[in-house]
């Protein structure tokens, strides 16, 4: 069965810091796709990045970057020097296709405090 | 383009009642969502469609029901409503990926719902 864990629930970190939001996944398809989801207080869901499982290559865009390691399952998310609007839920996700069904699979999300 | 849109925004049942939520993209994608969210439980799926005449079901189905006439709707239906079913509700539509899986989400503002 497919999962995506979010083992943080909460993190709160003060402005400039770096902060990295961890997220494992669990599929026996070789091929998937994973994704960053970015929520703000105003409710809507964003779209951030998107990895497929044959492209390990990390990726940075600004002040973020992404992780993407198959021989842990995990596809972390850093972001560097925050900023009181990187202030969010933040959701990992996983898609497969799965006997031509496919289905895309959330974690439970990593809420973020930027500290002034 | 309009995007994902979702009607109502907020709506307010007593227990026993049922209700549609609509929900309408107009990017010609093939597969559609309903989520709910719900606190710490992040985005649990309720029901998806990968075409038009094709549903299937999520982690949560029971206490909804969808339809697929269009390739542009995706209506949810609360048969009998009930407290446990107030949340957020979103939709999402995506387009498919060469190779199989789907691309990134698109997700509507959300539809507000409490259970009296």
């Amino acid at each position: 069965a497919q999962k995506v864990t979010q083992a943080q629930t909460e993190i709160s970190v003060v402005e400039k810091e770096d902060v990295t939001l961890d997220c494992v996944y669990e599929t026996r398809d070789t091929t998937y796709y994973l994704f960053w989801y970015k929520q703000p207080p105003s409710g809507e869901l964003v779209f951030l990045i998107r990895r497929n499982s044959f492209d390990e290559q990390n990726e940075i865009s600004g002040r973020y970057s992404w992780n993407f390691q198959k021989s842990t399952s995990s596809f972390n998310f850093t972001i560097t020097a925050s900023q009181v609007v990187d202030s969010a839920v933040y959701f990992c996700a996983l898609s497969v296709l799965v006997n031509r069904d496919d289905k895309i699979i959330f974690g439970k999300g990593t809420r973020l405090h930027i500290l002034p | 383009n309009a995007g994902v849109t979702q009607t109502p925004k907020f709506q307010v049942l007593k227990t026993g009642q049922s209700m549609t939520l609509q929900c309408a993209q107009d990017m010609n994608h093939e597969y559609m969502s309903w989520y709910r969210q719900d606190p710490g439980m992040g985005l649990r799926l309720i029901h998806y469609s990968v075409g038009a005449g094709i549903t299937d079901q999520g982690e949560v189905p029971n206490g909804y029901n969808v339809s697929r006439s269009t390739t542009e709707d995706f209506p949810l239906r609360l048969l009998s409503a009930a407290p446990s079913q107030t949340s957020v509700y979103f939709c999402a539509s995506s387009s498919p990926l060469a190779g199989g899986s789907y691309n990134e989400q698109f997700f509507g503002p959300g539809t507000r719902l409490t259970v009296l």
